[in-house]
This record gives C-alpha cells, sequence and structure tokens, in this order.
C-alpha cells in the first residue's frame, strides 16, 4: 500500500492566487513527521515545511502553510500568492517512528505546479 | 553550512561497468541517506547510515550495490555490472537528529548506455 498519495499530477494557477497541493498519508504509528520539499527544474531537493504528528498547530513557513487534518491523514501544502519561480515539483514525504528509531522517510510521487503569469 | 555535496554531477558509463558515486554531508549530520530517483516519480530509499552503520537497506539495493561510510564522514555508493535499468538520479541527504528534516545534494544522474 502507498504510505503517501498525491493525487494531482499537475496544477496550474495564476501569479498571486493561492493554491493547494494534497497528500494523504498511510500509518498506524502514533508518532510520525511529514515533510513538504519543492524540486525545481535543476533537481536539487529544498526543504520546504515540517509537521509533527503530536503538533497542535497547523505549520507555517512563510508563504507555506500545511493544512493539517490528522482525522483524514491529510497534509495538504498551501502556498499563498503565488510566484513564478514557484513552478516546480513539489513532493509530500513522512517519517513514521518505529521500533529501532531509523525513521526513514518516504516519498510520494510528487505534484508538478505550473506558475503563470 | 557548505551543504551537501555529491560528485560526479553526470555520469555516463556502458552496460556491465562499475560506477561509484560519492556524497560528503553537512559536517555535523550523523545521519546519511542514499535515495535513488526516476523521471516522474518520487526519491525511492535505498539505504541509511547512523554514522558509520549501516542501518537499513531497501530490498531495491540488489546485492550489485554496496554503500559504505567510513569513520562516519561521507559516503560511497558503488553499482556493479550496471544495467540500463539503473539509469537514474541518485540523491544523498543528511540529517541530524531523527526529526530534523533531510538536506539533499544535487544529485549525481547515472546514465547506462
Amino acid at each position: 500500500a502507498q504510505k503517501i498519495t498525491q493525487t494531482q499530477p499537475g496544477m496550474f494557477v495564476q501569479e498571486k492566487e493561492a493554491v493547494t497541493l494534497d497528500c494523504t498519508y498511510d500509518t498506524s504509528d502514533p508518532s510520525y513527521g511529514l515533510f513538504w520539499y519543492k524540486q525545481p527544474s535543476s533537481g536539487e531537493m529544498i526543504f520546504l515545511i515540517y509537521q509533527g504528528s503530536y503538533d497542535q498547530q497547523n505549520a507555517t513557513e512563510g508563504r507555506y502553510s500545511l493544512n493539517f487534518q490528522k482525522a483524514r491523514k491529510s497534509a495538504n501544502l498551501v502556498i499563498s500568492a503565488s510566484q513564478l519561480g514557484d513552478s516546480a515539483m513539489y513532493f509530500c514525504a513522512m517519517r513514521e517512528g518505529r521500533s529501532g528509531g531509523s525513521y526513514i522517510p518516504t516519498f510520494g510521487r510528487g505534484t508538478s505546479l505550473i506558475v503563470h503569469p | 553550512d557548505t551543504g551537501v555535496s555529491q560528485n560526479p554531477r553526470h555520469k555516463i558509463t556502458k552496460r556491465g561497468q562499475n560506477v561509484t558515486f560519492r556524497c560528503d554531508p553537512i559536517s555535523e549530520h550523523n545521519r546519511l541517506y542514499w535515495y535513488r530517483q526516476t523521471l516522474g516519480q518520487g526519491p525511492e530509499f535505498l539505504t541509511y547510515f547512523q554514522n558509520e552503520a549501516q542501518l537499513e537497506k531497501s530490498r531495491l539495493l540488489s546485492d550489485r550495490f554496496s554503500a559504505e561510510r567510513p569513520k562516519g564522514s561521507f559516503s560511497t555508493l558503488e553499482i556493479q555490472r550496471t544495467e540500463q535499468g539503473d539509469s537514474a538520479m541518485y540523491l544523498c541527504a543528511s540529517s541530524f537528529g531523527q526529526n530534523s528534516p533531510l538536506h539533499f545534494g544535487n544529485g549525481t544522474r547515472l546514465t547506462v548506455t
């Protein structure tokens, strides 16, 4: 079974608009962490935002916020005021707490975001 | 913080040859990960080190693949008898502590002809 599901292969948004990228996850572990990464066409993976399973508040980092709905097992990324430079692949990842504590992050297949001027 | 460094950036090799990639993590990071990424996919986990100990290996890591992290600093990933299916981007990442984010290098793109 997929641990991380990103159902939107591609998204388009107008510059300065907000956009939501969906991510659902599957785990029975009560302790886990959720991450979002951005991968521009140049290839580097850039960390954007982190949400821990016990965090009470949704994470925010500048224009990025994470809409964490624990009961629905969703961790959607919201980008406010999109910019042309936001055009990239976006990956959702989860790190579970395991016996042995290796905490290996598992990634989704990604969503391609294109920002139109 | 000079970031995670990977060499080479690109490698073209003929099927059957051996290749070795190097990763230099952020100096204070004790955890090091190797991932593989093919076109249109997310990174797939290959192997993980905590300091010099290789603690986990994916089933994707066939016996043609070997990784080392001597002295808990840089790491190497070797692929023996390369196959065309090995063509991919090989990503290295490091982190400090189990809840900190992974910092990725720019990757090594392998093309097997």
